[in-house]
């Protein structure tokens, strides 16, 4: 089991510029997220996904998209990047909405200049 | 989800227990706690949860007060590898949104 994998682990951008976070996780779990963390602070929610098909939006969504078109696969797409969207992103994966353990990835450290 | 509250460091000798606490003084009936720990910017590790009773698993020690306003996890022999930030949750059972605030960062010295 590799658990929740994340790709790629670093990335810079310029502003305005676009890409894909990558989030996989082969432990066949209904429930996945993306989290944002700045610098000293907590995670922040940013979207969801209670199963394949099913996203919503979490604390700050805006910027981002999702899809979830498979159980395994979540990725957080950047639509047009900006400075404020520099932070280390984590995707979680858990087995069932309200279970107890959430499994998190390595994250990406993104930096927009 | 309620507020919580915590101290933002706390130091520790290796070898010691490392009690850190956590206020939740709104806590509704239908919350449970939950701690989690981030090792040097690694994604969090779940600890440990609890509702109302004392929990224990092969990492820690949860103890809830009576009233459940506050929280202490206990690292009965904490370590150098132990040296993390804590962060105490609080959140209804069924929700997976994940509210963490600033945490405690346990430094653990030898």
């Amino acid at each position: 089991n590799a658990g929740v994998t994340q790709t790629p682990k670093f990335q810079v951008l310029k502003t305005g510029q676009s890409m894909t976070l990558q989030c996989a996780q082969d432990m066949n779990h209904e429930y996945m997220s993306w989290y944002r963390q700045d610098p000293g602070m907590g995670l922040r929610l940013i979207h969801y996904s209670v199963g394949a098909g099913i996203t919503d939006q979490g604390e700050v969504p805006n910027g981002y998209n999702v899809s979830r078109s498979t159980t395994e696969d979540f990725p957080l797409r950047l639509l047009s990047a900006a400075p404020s969207q520099t932070s280390v992103y984590f995707c979680a994966s858990t087995s069932s909405v309200g279970s107890s353990e959430q499994y998190f990835g390595p994250g990406t450290r993104l930096t927009v200049t | 989800d309620a507020k919580t509250t915590q101290p933002p460091s706390m130091d520790c000798a290796e070898g010691r227990a490392a009690n850190l606490p956590c206020n939740h003084s709104t806590i509704s009936g239908n919350e449970y706690v939950y701690w989690y720990r981030q090792i040097h910017s690694q994604g969090p590790q779940y600890i440990i949860h609890g509702l109302k009773n004392n929990e224990t698993n092969e990492m820690a020690s949860l103890i809830i007060t009576e009233d459940r306003k506050s929280s202490t996890l206990i690292l009965p022999h904490a370590t150098l590898r132990d040296t993390a930030v804590y962060y105490c949750i609080v959140r209804v059972a069924g929700n997976n949104d994940m509210r963490f605030g600033a945490g405690t960062r346990l430094t653990v010295k030898p």
